[in-house]
């Protein structure tokens, strides 16, 4: 068990909606990222947060955003969903704000399925 | 030409081999490069983690960097059927504030016959 935490585990739902995924970094941990992986696409990096600001943006869509509140927990909000989105979403956190290495700790994912 | 080149696999050895796993990557930005290992249904896993060319041992495992050739190995010695799984090699630029922009390879499906 990494000590982060992701809700819900899985999520099905029809194209065109939104959804939202959950993310509790590790005690102590003020840096989250999120990750997208398919079987076509591999992982995917989508966003870094450090303590509530945005650090760094990989393949993150416009549908995409996320956001990281004052109790260091993060959300990836997913819009007007198409079937293409269907994969294994992953949250990551890590102490942040220190030189590399800094060591990413991986959640155990939530798999949404769009049908 | 995908950024990160990565054998898929999957990769079938007995017990106690010595598993050689390899990515090659086009961008010479990348400082950072990484191993994982990702179990089925888990999230992944670092297993080493370098920043200069060369090797860096840490148990059975070894890294190594060649930045010159854009080409990064992963060894794995005495091989065991735990260490059966997908390992993922990863690099990464550093940006400002500490942010970092990672990407992967697709990953090498391992197996490990007793």
């Amino acid at each position: 068990d990494s000590g982060v935490t992701q809700t819900p585990k899985h999520l099905i739902t029809a194209t065109g909606q939104r959804v939202t995924l959950r993310c509790s970094p590790r005690s102590g941990d003020l840096s989250v990222y999120w990750y997208q992986q398919s079987l076509d696409q591999g992982l995917q990096f989508l966003i870094q947060y450090y303590n509530g600001e945005e650090r760094a943006k990989g393949n993150i869509l416009e549908r995409f955003s996320a956001q990281q509140f004052p109790d260091l927990h993060s959300e990836l909000n997913l819009s007007s969903l198409e079937l293409g989105d269907s994969a294994l979403y992953f949250c990551a956190s890590s102490v942040g704000g220190v030189s590399p290495p800094d060591t990413q700790y991986f959640g155990p994912g939530t798999r949404l399925t769009v049908l | 030409q995908k950024e990160v080149e990565q054998d898929p696999g999957p990769l079938s050895v007995p017990e106690g081999a010595i598993v050689s796993l390899n990515c090659t990557y086009s961008n010479s930005a990348f400082q950072y490069f990484m191993w994982y290992r990702q179990y089925s249904r888990k999230g992944p896993e670092l297993l080493m983690y370098t920043y200069s060319s060369g090797n860096k041992e840490d148990g059975r495992f070894t890294a190594q960097v060649d930045k010159s050739s854009k080409y990064i190995s992963l060894f794995i010695r005495d091989s065991q059927p735990s260490d059966s799984a997908t390992y993922l090699c990863a690099m990464s630029t550093l940006g400002g504030n500490y942010g970092q922009n990672f990407v992967f390879g697709p990953g090498t499906r391992l197996s490990v016959l007793p």
